[in-house]
């Protein structure tokens, strides 16, 4: 049990254009999901968190316009990341929160903008 | 500020060797403690501490949370290469309940 999917697993797109991650809880419901990313070699950074139904909470310093996050569902969550550039090129992971508190994580989102 | 520190940050031990990882954490509004391995993709769910004193237990893994002195430790006994892997504690805390990352220590196993 407690299986979080995501897809694509790995996307490469050119620079400018738009890319939709969408994160689902398999086998429960989740009313709060997290977005990560992390780079090579560094620490899990939060992104925002996404309670269902509501507008998603942003870390400072992440842009909600560049970062838009709809959780329309109690099983799903989706980050579109708006004019990629090459910056935003990372490994994104997200985590949908189980009744007992426990986070589990989705495999994640290899982002490479071109 | 909330801060978790993981310690040592990084690990080579041979196969069978035995293990202790640290976790100390300053938080506010404690609710529990997790510990997760990541190996190349994302992080997997071990143990999720609440309460002092009382051990979790999964195969040769354990882990322990002390509420009084802020910390957490997992033990791996009879380590094996499968074992090798960088692993995160994560305090859940505050009225968001987000989980407050630390480095994590990067444990190799040798055979």
């Amino acid at each position: 049990g407690a299986v979080v999917s995501q897809h694509p697993s790995w996307v490469i797109c050119k620079s400018g254009t738009s890319v939709k991650i969408e994160c689902r809880s398999l086998d429960f419901q989740a009313t709060t999901m997290f977005w990560y990313r992390q780079f090579p070699k560094q620490s899990l950074m939060l992104m925002a968190t996404s309670n269902e139904g509501s507008k998603a909470t942003y870390e400072q310093g992440v842009e909600k316009d560049k970062f838009l996050i709809n959780h329309a569902s109690l099983t799903l969550s989706t980050l579109t990341v708006t004019s990629a550039h090459p910056e935003d090129s990372s490994f994104y992971i997200c985590s949908a929160r189980a009744l007992t508190d426990t986070q589990y994580f989705g495999p994640g989102t290899r982002l490479t903008v071109l | 500020e909330d801060k978790v520190v993981q310690s040592p940050l990084s690990l080579v031990v041979h196969e069978g060797d035995t293990v202790t990882l640290n976790c100390s954490y300053e938080v506010t509004n404690f609710r529990s403690l997790l510990w997760y391995k990541q190996e190349k993709k994302a992080p997997t769910f071990l143990f999720m501490l609440t309460s002092s004193g009382i051990e979790k237990k999964s195969g040769r893994l354990s882990s322990i949370l002390d509420k009084k002195e802020l910390f957490s430790i997992l033990n791996i006994t009879a380590t094996q290469t499968g074992d090798s892997a960088i692993y995160l504690c994560a305090p859940n805390a505050g009225n968001n309940r987000k989980l407050i990352w630390g480095l994590g220590t990067s444990l190799a196993v040798n055979p």
